[in-house]
């Protein structure tokens, strides 16, 4: 159980594109999301946070603009990178908490690796 | 900042219990110590979470001090698909529903599991 599915696992794009991903909760429904980011050798970073239904609540730092997330319904919530640009490349990491039985715990997607050229 | 410290890296040998130690001496009464690791390449995985007394499941033990300001992870016989970089985080007990509920990652340690 508790299993969170990404895509795509791999995008590479012109600059200037705009770049959707998709994060899933397979087997639980997902109050609330959250996507971390992950840039080479170091660890992941909070992103945003977004409830079912309502606004994302992004951290310092972290453009709105460019980082369009939606969370429509209780199992899917995605991210668009708004024209991308190279310093956008980057790991993109989702995690659902479960709003039943394990609420207490954040699963993570296998992750997003997103190329800007 | 994270407010947990792990060592950087830990080597094991397979076959062998791996203890991962982590320091969190500013924890509160009402957060969980939680642990994740990250394979390479890969999205991280839920290992095992406590709050004040020792847990257990498939994957490994967590046995936290009475002071709840340390605690070890432990893996009882590491194998070379457990190399990974190991995340010890401390976490609410409560949601607030915006970014307080986040993990905040520190560094890890970067397990390596020798043949």
């Amino acid at each position: 159980g508790a299993v969170v599915s990404q895509h795509p696992s791999r995008v590479i794009c012109k600059s200037g594109t705009s770049v959707k991903i998709e994060c899933r909760s397979l087997d639980f429904q997902a109050t609330t999301m959250f996507w971390y980011r992950q840039f080479p050798k170091q660890s992941l970073m909070l992103m945003a946070t977004s409830n079912e239904g309502s606004k994302a609540t992004y951290e310092q730092g972290v453009e709105k603009d460019k980082f369009l997330i939606n969370h429509a319904s209780l199992t899917l919530s995605t991210l668009t990178v708004t024209s991308a640009h190279p310093e956008d490349s980057s790991f993109y990491i989702c995690s659902a908490r479960d709003g039943g039985w394990h609420q207490e715990t954040q699963y993570f997607g296998p992750g997003t690796r997103l190329l800007v050229l | 900042d994270a407010k947990t410290t792990q060592p950087p890296s830990m080597d094991c040998a397979e076959g062998r219990a791996a203890n991962l130690p982590c320091n969190h001496s500013t924890i509160s009464g009402n957060e969980y110590v939680y642990w994740y690791r990250q394979i390479h390449s890969q999205g991280p995985q839920y290992i095992i979470h406590g709050l004040k007394n020792n847990e257990t499941n498939e994957m490994a033990s967590l046995i936290i001090t009475e002071d709840r300001k340390s605690s070890t992870l432990i893996l009882p016989h590491a194998t070379l698909r457990d190399t990974a970089v190991y995340y010890c985080i401390v976490r609410p007990t409560t949601f607030s529903g915006g970014g307080a509920d986040g993990l905040t990652f520190g560094k890890g340690t970067h397990l390596i599991i020798q043949p």
